[in-house]
């Protein structure tokens, strides 16, 4: 089956720590997105990759940071700079631009931080 | 800017009667236009997506969703509830144009009563 696996589904970890959340996707898709959601809003763009190797911020990437070391892996890891980290994280790829745009969702990983 | 407003953070139906969840877009341009659906603790799924073909966009799940630019509204419908609709909806747009990066309504949650 092709899609989009993060792991784990619950973490927690103590203040201070940083933490390292897993995205990899089978899908053969160049582009891969990092989101966090918070309860009532929507989803925030932390970081984003277009290719392997290269990846830019989004709008709230202050206190993380990723890596693009291959094509199917886009982990994210949550410094200890990160004020509020408890969150829902979500994963997303996306394939050529002739799918319109269409992201394609991993489960969520809901990090507490304690 | 493009932005999407959900007008109703909260809809409650019940079940066999129709679903409206509303939407409404600010775009300089012809926008594309998409609705996701969260179950609870999970990832995003596309529901449909308008990319300026046809107004009435069908999708999946007996959903549907009209695009108007008079009224600069994509609201989604469905004519039963059933109760596994029950999720978090989220109505999306392209940043801009020529863009795969999304901007994200602060979602709608559907409640359907037996």
């Amino acid at each position: 089956d092709g899609g989009i696996t993060q792991s784990p589904k619950y973490l927690f970890r103590k203040e201070g720590q940083n933490v390292t959340l897993s995205c990899e996707q089978n899908l053969n898709h160049d582009a891969m997105y990092w989101y966090r959601q918070d309860p009532g809003q929507g989803l925030r763009l932390i970081y984003y990759s277009q290719i392997v190797n290269d990846f830019q911020k989004g709008d709230i990437a202050e206190g993380y940071s990723v890596s693009r070391e291959k094509k199917e892996s886009f982990p994210l890891t949550v410094t200890s700079a990160q004020k509020n980290p408890t969150a829902f994280y979500l994963c997303a790829s996306m394939g050529a631009p002739e799918n319109n745009n269409e992201q394609f969702f991993g489960p969520g990983t809901r990090l507490t931080v304690l | 800017a493009q932005s999407v407003t959900q007008l109703d953070s909260h809809v409650s139906v019940s079940e066999g009667t129709p679903v409206l969840l509303r939407c409404n877009y600010s775009s300089s341009y012809s926008p594309s236009l998409f609705w996701y659906v969260q179950h609870p603790n999970k990832g995003l799924q596309l529901l449909l997506k308008y990319t300026s073909a046809a107004t009435l966009v069908k999708g999946i799940n007996g959903f549907e969703a009209e695009f108007k630019k008079s009224e600069t509204s994509f609201h989604l419908t469905k004519p039963s509830a059933h109760m596994s609709d029950a999720a978090e909806y989220f109505c999306v747009v392209i940043r801009s144009y020529n863009t795969d990066k999304l901007i994200f309504g602060t979602g709608t949650r559907l409640q359907v009563f037996p």
